[in-house]
């Protein structure tokens, strides 16, 4: 079966520190990855999507990057956190290469609170 | 420019009483439909989704929404919501060249018991 797996649940992290957010997805290969945002009392937001290995495409600047190391990884990350970057981030995959309106599937999120 | 908008940003009902969730859609071409569900705690959940054919789709729990282009609406009903309906309701769309959802900006239902 299809699963993704996304940590951690829950990240407190200094401004100015480094961020590292990992999502894997099992059971499925070359899958669209995507990372979504959910800032507090707002909808979600793409901030990342990814077809391919290597391949990374970027809906809003900001001073997040991400990185796709392996065909099933997704990895956000930041070099220096900044307080508007906490949120609720959320990694989801889309089976399969070729897209067809298939539906998403949204791992359990990351809390992410930068103090 | 790709967009969705949810009007109703909180919406609180009593239990069994009818529920509407309007969703508006800007995109050229043609689109897929979604509304995804996030109970408190739990991650984003597909409730239905439309692609084509009968504009009226049946999704999960009893839910439903209806497809009318000439309104670009997307609008999520329930005939009669319970507790267990509180949650957050998102509206998405993507072009059916792709699957970049554009997910609305949700909205927080209360259901009193």
């Amino acid at each position: 079966s299809q699963t993704i797996h996304q940590w951690p649940a829950t990240l407190v992290q200094p401004v100015g520190s480094p961020l590292s957010l990992e999502c894997t997805v099992e059971g499925t290969s070359n899958p669209n990855l995507y990372w979504y945002r959910q800032a507090a009392g707002r909808g979600l937001q793409l901030l990342f999507y990814s077809v391919g290995i290597g391949q990374i495409s970027s809906e809003v600047p900001q001073n997040l990057s991400a990185s796709r190391p392996q065909d099933r990884q997704f990895i956000l990350s930041s070099k220096k956190l900044l307080l508007s970057d906490s949120g609720f981030y959320l990694c989801a995959f889309e089976p399969g290469h070729i897209s067809s309106g298939s539906p998403l599937h949204f791992g359990n999120g990351t809390r992410l609170t930068v103090t | 420019a790709q967009s969705v908008s949810q009007h109703n940003h909180h919406v609180i009902l009593s239990e069994a009483a009818s529920l509407e969730l309007g969703c508006n859609y800007s995109y050229g071409g043609t689109v897929n439909l979604f509304w995804y569900v996030q109970y408190p705690g739990q991650h984003l959940q597909l409730l239905l989704k439309y692609f084509s054919g009968d504009p009226l789709v049946k999704g999960i729990k009893g839910f439903e929404a209806e497809f009318i282009k000439s309104k670009f609406s997307f609008n999520l009903r329930k005939p009669s919501v319970q507790w267990s309906d509180t949650a957050e309701y998102f509206c998405a769309a993507a072009n059916n060249a792709g699957n970049m959802l554009t997910f609305g900006g949700g909205t927080r239902l209360m259901v009193k018991p």
